[in-house]
């Protein structure tokens, strides 16, 4: 069975720092996707990035970027320069079958102070 | 579009009551599913459907019905609330990759969620 970890419950950092959001996860398939999900406090799920394990290039988005490393089957994304807007549920999730069904790591709560 | 809308948005039940959280997408998508999340432990499958007329249980199904009679609609049921199932729950919606010809980009679209207090 797939499982997603997000070790970090949660972060806080003062605005303008680098933070990074760890996600580990286990899967028994070759083929798999691996999202990340933004909650902020109004609580609706905002989608970041999907990545296929067939493709290990790293992605940047604006302050946004990921690590996508299948020899340590880990999945972080680094936001630069935070800011307080920054500040939610961030979650990890994994999907075996067609990229439909999502396995969600427990989330990451950041907070960025001002 | 609306997107994937959900009714209502705040609910409270007492324990042994039933009621059904709709949910319902303009995509015409053949996927759709339903999410509880509770504090720590993320976002758990509860019952999804690759289609109109096929449901099939997920991580967390004892307690919920579901049916599938239309594309676009998924309503979950629940027959005799617990305070257990005092949670939020998002209902989502996607393109099946099995679908011809496979979509290149298979984004899951969330509902604004339900949030559920069960006393």
């Amino acid at each position: 069975a797939q499982k997603v970890t997000q070790a970090q419950t949660e972060i806080s950092v003062v605005e303008k720092e680098d933070v990074t959001l760890d996600c580990v996860y286990e899967t028994r398939d070759t083929t798999y996707y691996l999202f990340w999900y933004k909650q902020p406090p109004s609580g609706e799920l905002v989608f970041l990035i999907r990545r296929n394990s067939f493709d290990e290039q790293n992605e940047i988005s604006g302050r946004y970027s990921w690590n996508f490393q299948k020899s340590t089957s880990s999945f972080n994304f680094t936001i630069t320069a935070s800011q307080v807007v920054d500040s939610a549920v961030y979650f990890c999730a994994l999907s075996e079958r067609a990229g439909n069904m999502l396995t969600f790591g427990g989330g990451t709560r950041l907070m960025v102070k001002p | 579009n609306a997107g994937v809308t959900q009714t209502p948005k705040f609910q409270v039940l007492k324990t042994g009551q039933s009621m059904t959280l709709q949910c319902a997408q303009d995509m015409n998508h053949e996927y759709m599913s339903w999410y509880r999340q509770d504090p720590g432990m993320g976002l758990r499958l509860i019952h999804y459907s690759v289609g109109a007329g096929i449901t099939d249980q997920g991580e967390v199904p004892n307690g919920y019905n579901v049916s599938r009679s239309t594309t676009e609609d998924f309503p979950l049921r629940l027959l005799s609330a617990a305070p257990s199932q005092t949670s939020v729950y998002f209902c989502a919606s996607s393109y099946s990759l099995f679908k011809r010809p496979a979509p290149s980009y298979n984004e899951q679209f969330f509902g604004p969620g339900t949030r559920l207090t069960v006393l």
